[in-house]
């Protein structure tokens, strides 16, 4: 089976421009979760859905950020307008549940540099 | 949320038994306890949860004492590839967040 796809592996862009990460969780999977990960602060969860509704996103930096998931099979984290302080690996996780005991499965992550 | 604590950093050789110690003094009772494992470029990996005393798959054994306060994660056998940094985290079955801490970083030597 396939497991969580983020796109892209890496980008680098300039600051103040739009970013967009996407993500597509394994199927059937009910939860979705938006994590960032930095040498300081470790890994950061962001936000996450279940069933396609954001359920917290009192992680989310600032008003930069925003997260989407319009279907059960993608969703998308965009920053706008972007910053060097945003630079950062940011992962994509998916579970069959929302509850915390059910294992979250993680993708490969998108290395996003801010010029 | 209950908070964790492990070491930052083990050091180990190929062919030992490794034990990662995580505490937790403020476990609920509704509390499970997972490990996740991070290679470098990759996102964490589920390896094991358990409630109490002991579970043990094909990759790890996790003893847990009577009062959960703390849980040992045991790798039997370590290689090279073990490499990675481990995380202990605590969180109860209707609950939704994991957060994780700083991890305890696992360097195996040759």
């Amino acid at each position: 089976d396939a497991g969580v796809i983020q796109s892209p592996r890496h980008e680098v862009t300039e600051m103040g421009q739009e970013v967009t990460l996407r993500c597509k969780p394994i199927s059937g999977h009910n939860s979705l979760f938006w994590y960032r990960q930095t040498m300081m602060r470790g890994l950061e969860l962001l936000i996450y859905f279940n069933n396609n509704v954001p359920i917290d996103d009192s992680g989310m930096p600032e008003d930069r950020f925003s997260a989407k998931m319009p279907n059960a099979s993608f969703s998308t984290l965009k920053i706008q307008p972007s910053e060097p302080r945003d630079s950062a690996v940011y992962f994509c996780a998916s579970s069959l549940t929302g509850s915390s005991i059910q294992p979250q499965h993680f993708g490969d992550g998108t290395r996003l540099s801010i010029l | 949320l209950a908070k964790t604590t492990q070491p930052i950093s083990m050091d180990s050789y190929e062919g030992q038994e490794v034990n990662i110690t995580c505490s937790h003094n403020n476990i609920a009772t509704n509390d499970y306890i997972t490990w996740y494992q991070q290679f470098p470029s990759q996102g964490p990996r589920f390896i094991i949860q358990g409630y109490k005393t002991k579970v043990t798959n094909e990759v790890a054994s996790l003893f847990i004492p009577a009062d959960r306060k703390s849980s040992t994660l045991s790798l039997p056998r370590v290689s090279l590839s073990d490499t990675a940094v481990y995380y202990c985290l605590v969180g109860g079955k209707y609950g939704n967040k994991l957060v994780f801490g700083a991890g305890t970083i696992l360097r195996v030597k040759s």
